[in-house]
C-alpha cells in the first residue's frame, strides 16, 4: 500500500520570506511523486512532478521541490513567498508497481497562510 | 485548451434517492479518475478507466457506487439509494495515458445528501 504523510496541517510565513511545506510518501516499486495546489471552492491545480531525473524539480509559479530518496521526502519550497499563494497543498505519490492504476494517493493537505 | 468539466457543479438530494454525476475530459486523454474528497480531507481514488473499461474500480466503498465510461470519453459516476455519509466533493482527473502521466482535475461536484 502506499501513503503519503503531510506532518503539519497549517504553515504561516511572512509575505517575502522563503516557504516549505513537508511531505514524506511511502510505495512499493519507484515513487512518481507530485503537488497539487487548490483554492477555495475550487479544483485541484497541478504544481509540479517528480518522475525521475534531476532531484530538484521546478513547477509553475515560482514553486519547486526536492526530491530525497533516502528520506523518502518530496517537500515543496518557494524561495520568496507571496499573499496569493495562501492556499491548501496536497502532495500525492503513486507508483510503478501494483495494478498498473497509477492512481494517485494524497496527503491529508496543508493550509499555507502568507502573512502580509 | 478545454480542461476537465464535471456537472453539476452542486446536487442535493434526500437519503435513499439515485444521482447520477457527469465528466467530460480533456479530449485525447484516455485515462480517467474518480476521486471523493471529504472534508478537510485528501482526494481519495474511486475507480480508474482506460478507455471504455473500468481497470480498477478497487477504490469503490460499495455496490451502490457504479461508474461508466461507455464511449471511452464521457463518464458518468452512479450512486444509489443515497446516504448522508455520502456527501462529499466528487473529482474526475484525466490524463493522456496512465504511468507517471499528470492528471488534470476538474472543479469537482459537490453532494449533499439530506
Amino acid at each position: 500500500a502506499q501513503s503519503v504523510a503531510q506532518p503539519e496541517d497549517q504553515v504561516n510565513v511572512a509575505e517575502g520570506n522563503p516557504l516549505t511545506v513537508k511531505c514524506t510518501y511511502s510505495v512499493s516499486g519507484n515513487p512518481y511523486l507530485f503537488w497539487y495546489v487548490q483554492y477555495p471552492n475550487r479544483g485541484l491545480q497541478f504544481l509540479l512532478k517528480y518522475i525521475t531525473g534531476d532531484n530538484l524539480v521546478k513547477g509553475s509559479y515560482g514553486f519547486e521541490a526536492v526530491f530525497n530518496k533516502s528520506q523518502t521526502s518530496f517537500h515543496l519550497k518557494k524561495p520568496s513567498a507571496l499573499v496569493s499563494d495562501s492556499a491548501l497543498y496536497f502532495c500525492a505519490v503513486s507508483s510503478t508497481s501494483g495494478a498498473g492504476s497509477y492512481q494517485l494517493t494524497f496527503g491529508k493537505g496543508t493550509k499555507l497562510s502568507v502573512i502580509p | 485548451g478545454a480542461g476537465v468539466s464535471q456537472t453539476p457543479s452542486n446536487k442535493v438530494t434526500e437519503k435513499g434517492k439515485y444521482v447520477e454525476l457527469r465528466c467530460d475530459p480533456i479530449s485525447g486523454h484516455t485515462a480517467l479518475y474518480w476521486y471523493r474528497q471529504s472534508l478537510g480531507q485528501g482526494p481519495e481514488f474511486l475507480i480508474y478507466f482506460q478507455g471504455t473499461g473500468a481497470a480498477d474500480d478497487s477504490g469503490l466503498p460499495n455496490d451502490r457506487f457504479f461508474a461508466v465510461r461507455p464511449e471511452g470519453s464521457v463518464s458518468t459516476l452512479k450512486i444509489q439509494r443515497t446516504e448522508r455519509g455520502d456527501s462529499a466533493v466528487y473529482l474526475c482527473a484525466s490524463s493522456p495515458r496512465p504511468g507517471g502521466e499528470t492528471q488534470y482535475f476538474g472543479p469537482g461536484t459537490r453532494l449533499l445528501v439530506l
